[in-house]
């Protein structure tokens, strides 16, 4: 069955050091999405991507947080300048015809 | 602003005790109800979507239902492989292609 595939599992990062996290949606899948869930709270929408560019985004992403797609496979999320409360998963998902698919996520620590 | 509530939190059963877990939601319009198992450290795992009120679907012991103001999965003789922590979301008319995800209930089903 196609996957979502995350990289890398776990992230430590020095507050102020820049992170980015990894994704590669499934194939044929146009929409891509970055979702975080901080420890003990909902999931919360970041971003979702169409046509490389950014269809939608939540307060959260702000400009600290990017988005690229740096080839015909990859989905990245930049975080510029790491914060303490930017400790959570991240989440990369993939969708078509309503269906959207979830990576096993990124545990980010910033220490 | 899209509302996603689930209760209860928390759900014990013993094996074979059937039960339902509620999510209420709140939207200017539903597009779509989805429900997901997320185990703990994972992505949430995709298991239904629903439409329109009226509509059930069914994928071995787990049915969801959905009316115009809350869904319900119904569990039917749980078995200790089923504890997880079962997620609601929605996609609202207006709200483009995000989900906003309720608290999610952990359910643990004892042998």
């Amino acid at each position: 069955e196609p996957e979502v595939t995350q990289t890398p599992s776990h992230q430590v990062t020095q507050m102020g050091q820049e992170v980015i996290l990894r994704c590669v949606p499934i194939s044929n899948h146009l929409y891509f999405y970055w979702y975080r869930q901080i420890l003990g709270q909902k999931v919360e929408f970041l971003v979702s991507f169409y046509n490389n560019e950014i269809s939608e985004k939540s307060e959260i992403f702000d400009d600290q947080f990017s988005v690229e797609r740096p080839d015909g496979s990859n989905f990245t999320l930049k975080i510029r300048s790491t914060k303490l409360e930017d400790s959570a998963m991240y989440f990369c998902a993939s969708s078509s015809d309503g269906v959207w698919t979830f990576g096993s996520g990124t545990r980010l620590t910033v220490v | 602003e899209d509302q996603v509530t689930q209760s209860p939190e928390a759900l014990r059963l013993q094996e074979g005790e059937s039960s339902s877990l509620n999510c209420s939601y709140t939207v200017s319009g539903l597009r779509g109800l989805f429900w997901y198992r997320q185990d703990p450290g994972k992505g949430p795992e995709f298991l239904f979507t629903l439409y329109s009120a009226g509509e059930e679907k069914e994928k071995e012991r787990l049915k969801a239902t959905l009316t115009k103001k809350e869904s319900f999965l119904h569990i039917t003789a749980p078995k200790p492989e089923d504890s997880a922590t079962y997620l609601c979301a929605v996609q609202a008319r207006d709200a483009g292609n995000m989900l906003t995800f309720g608290g999610g209930t952990r359910l643990m089903v004892k042998p």
